[in-house]
């Protein structure tokens, strides 16, 4: 069974960082992109930031470029999402997602639970 | 990255057919064959209903379908049940600068 597992989030301080962790299970990790998306309290979902199966491509939406990166470990089968300069607005559940095939197309078979993070001081 | 345009809300009684659009660009949905629909109850994840404008994941009921004309991809339900009741979004490939953008979300009620 493919499995998605957050962790990290938390309270953070505006300008401070956060690094948030995906466990996954149940497929070969090296094979697929992955990406985080994130859903304001509320509000809908947000695509973030994604990655490519061997980790040489990387896509930021244009609210967090220069502020977060986006990294994976093949022989642990975790993706981390490091978060700097942190703003309010980064106030979200941010979600772990799988690519359906190893091309990366926003396409998101396998969605992890969720790990909230929020700013504020 | 501008999102995708869908209504805000939709309804329908049980057994009838709902449709929730969504409206892109020739950059996003019009430019590739990558749009998925995604079904989120509260508090849950979302889950993946629809891929590549048209295609079921397995364990999907048949009562869900997509279609495209130009700019406008569109889910539809059919049948509606109780458990349908949730907010849907779509999503589409954007290309490798933009990569992906979603839809606002619809949230469907069953009458």
């Amino acid at each position: 069974e493919v499995q998605l597992l957050e962790s990290g989030g938390g309270l953070g301080q505006p300008g401070g960082s956060l690094r948030l962790s995906c466990a996954a299970s149940g497929f070969t990790f090296s094979n697929y992109g992955l990406s985080w998306v994130r859903q304001a309290p509320g509000k809908g979902l947000e695509w973030v930031s994604a990655i490519s199966g061997s980790g040489g491509s990387t896509y930021y939406a244009d609210s967090v470029k220069g502020r977060f990166t986006i990294s994976r470990d093949n022989s642990k089968n975790t993706l981390s999402l490091q978060m700097n300069s942190l703003r309010a607005e980064d106030t979200a559940i941010y979600y772990c997602a799988k690519e359906k095939w190893l091309l990366v197309t926003s396409t998101f078979d396998c969605w992890g639970q969720g790990t909230l993070v929020t700013v504020s001081s | 990255q501008s999102a995708l345009t869908q209504p805000p809300s939709a309804s329908g009684s049980p057994g009838q057919s709902v449709t929730i659009s969504c409206t892109g660009t020739s950059s996003d949905v019009d430019g590739y064959n990558y749009v998925s629909w995604y079904q989120q109850h509260p508090g849950k994840a979302p889950k993946l209903m629809i891929y590549e404008v048209s295609k079921r994941p397995s364990g999907v009921p048949d009562r869900f379908s997509g279609s495209q004309s130009g700019n406008t991809a569109s889910l539809t339900v059919s049948g509606l049940q109780a458990e349908d009741e949730a907010d849907y979004y779509c999503s589409s490939y954007a290309g490798n600068n933009n990569f992906g953008v979603f839809g606002g979300g619809t949230k469907l009620t069953v009458l």
